[in-house]
């Protein structure tokens, strides 16, 4: 069974970089996921696809200050240049023989 | 630009049946690369899929939610719905309606989302 593994909390500062993780069960280390940003009060918005070899291609709008890479079962969300309004949570998200599996989600906190 | 956006009762009662309606506009439901789906949100807790259906009515439900629920399309009113069965504070959640789509590597995913619609489940 596929899992995706995410810290529940990170932070950073104000004009600083983050890198959010997010992590693919065994044996499942060569799949894509995408990224999702979920505002309060919004409704959440897809950032970024990344595929297994690190490819990676933005929904449309998304800023420059949002990339995405991979390593092995790892794969990385960096936002660089922080503002108050990236504090989020952040989902990743990938798709399973037409299911979908979401990660337990990272809400990130801007000092 | 596509958008969606749900509707339906804000107030459901234990052991009834909550029904809502995502309506999409500047687009058709009925292109054949996408599916459709529903996600919800618990209070204070994260994104969970209840499931996904194609425009010709095919649907794929969370095994964990499959014997209570029922997700159909109506192409005419571009429109799809969720019926959730059996209804208990559990159920209480913001619930999102998206459209999935297809990229590299076999991935689907969301985008656009729904603004979303709370529904809370109480007598």
């Amino acid at each position: 069974q596929l899992v995706l593994t995410q810290s529940p909390s990170a932070s950073a500062s104000l004009g600083a970089s983050v890198k959010i993780t997010c992590t693919l069960s065994s044996g499942h280390s060569n799949y894509p996921i995408a990224w999702h940003q979920h505002q309060p009060q919004k409704g959440p918005r897809y950032l970024i696809k990344i595929n297994s070899d690190g490819s990676h291609s933005k929904g449309d709008g998304i800023p420059d200050r949002f990339s995405g890479s991979s390593s092995g079962a790892e794969r990385y969300l960096t936002i660089s240049g922080l503002q108050s309004d990236d504090e989020a949570d952040y989902y990743c998200q990938t798709w399973v023989a037409a299911n979908v599996v979401f990660g337990g989600g990272t809400k990130l906190t801007v000092l | 630009q596509l958008q969606l956006q749900e509707s339906g009762p804000g107030l459901v009662k234990p052991s009834e049946t909550l029904s809502l309606t995502c309506t999409v506009s500047g687009g058709s439901i009925s292109i054949a690369t996408y599916y459709w789906g529903w996600i919800r949100q618990p209070p204070g807790k994260g994104l969970e899929w209840i499931g996904n259906i194609y425009y010709s009515g095919t649907t794929h439900y969370n095994v964990s939610l499959k014997s209570r629920v029922t997700i159909s399309v109506d192409t005419s009113k571009n429109q799809f719905s969720l019926r959730l069965t059996s209804v208990t504070a559990a159920d209480t959640a913001t619930y999102f309606c998206a459209r999935l789509r297809p990229g590299s590597q076999f991935l689907y995913w969301f985008d656009p989302w729904g603004q979303g619609s709370l529904v809370t489940v109480s007598s």
